[in-house]
C-alpha cells in the first residue's frame, strides 16, 4: 500500500525550463510534506518542506504548491539549470508520535544545457 | 542540520563474509533508520528505531540486523553476506520534537558483495 504517490518517475526538460513532479496522498493526517533531492552517490537532501496551513512556499527557484482539498502536492522548479539534475523525493509525515515518514517512489530529472 | 556519519563509504566483500555498517549522529536524535536503495530508485525502509533498546523492522524484509545501545549509534550487520544484498545503505535520523520529523541522511555506505 503506497501512502504517497510520486510522478513521473522521470523527467526530461531544457534548461530554463520549468519542472514541476506530482505527489499525492491518502492519510489526512499527513500535516508536514517535505521534498528531498539526491544527487548520484549522495544521500537525500531536505530542499523544502510546506505545512498544510498554507497553499504555497517558495524559496528561490524551487515552490511547492499544496491542494489540501485534493490531497496533492506538487514541486516547481522555475529556471531549470542542468545542476537540477538529480533525483527528487516527495515525502509526507505527522509530528511527533510514533510515525515514520514516507516517502514517494522518486523522480529523476534530467535537465539538458 | 543534521550531521550523520557512514562507514564504510564503499566496500567489496566476498560473499558468506559478516559484515557492519556503522552509523553515528551528534544531533541526539531519537528516532534512527536504515534505508536500502538501489542508485537512483526508491528508497525502502529496513530498519528503524525510536530509541535506545528500540528496533523495529521495515517495509523491505532484510536478513539483516540492527541494535541501538546509545542514542548516538545504529549499527547495521548482515551476517553472512550474499551478492543480493550489493546495494546503497542510508542511515537516516530524525527528532520527534521538530516539526514534522524532519528526516536527515548520510552520505550512504556502497556494499557490493562478490
Amino acid at each position: 500500500q503506497q501512502q504517497v504517490k510520486q510522478s513521473p518517475q522521470s523527467l526530461i526538460v531544457q534548461k530554463g525550463g520549468i519542472s514541476i513532479i506530482n505527489c499525492a496522498y491518502e492519510n489526512t493526517a499527513f500535516d508536514y510534506f517535505p521534498w528531498y533531492q539526491q544527487f548520484p552517490g549522495k544521500g537525500p537532501a531536505l530542499l523544502i518542506a510546506i505545512r498544510p496551513d498554507v497553499s504555497e512556499k517558495k524559496e528561490g527557484r524551487f515552490t511547492i504548491s499544496f491542494n489540501k482539498s485534493a490531497k496533492q502536492f506538487s514541486l516547481h522548479i522555475m529556471d531549470s539549470q542542468p545542476g537540477d539534475s538529480a533525483t527528487y523525493f516527495c515525502a509526507a509525515s505527522t509530528s511527533g508520535g510514533s510515525y515514520i515518514p514516507t516517502f514517494g517512489r522518486g523522480t529523476s530529472l534530467i535537465v539538458h544545457p | 542540520e543534521a550531521d550523520i556519519y557512514q562507514t564504510p563509504r564503499y566496500l567489496v566483500i566476498g560473499t558468506g563474509k559478516k559484515i557492519t555498517l556503522e552509523c553515528s549522529q551528534t544531533m541526539g536524535h531519537d528516532k534512527m533508520y536504515w534505508y536500502q536503495q538501489d542508485p537512483g530508485m526508491e528508497l525502502h525502509l529496513i530498519h528503524y528505531s525510536y530509541g535506545v533498546n528500540s528496533t523495529e523492522k521495515g517495509d523491505l524484509s532484510s536478513e539483516s540486523t540492527v541494535s541501538r545501545i546509545r542514542t548516538e549509534h545504529f549499527p547495521l550487520t548482515l551476517e553472512s553476506a550474499r551478492p543480493s544484498h550489493t546495494s546503497q545503505y542510508l542511515c537516516a535520523s530524525s527528532d520527534t520534537s521538530t516539526p514534522g520529523n524532519t528526516i536527515y541522511f548520510g552520505e550512504g555506505s556502497w556494499l557490493t558483495v562478490v
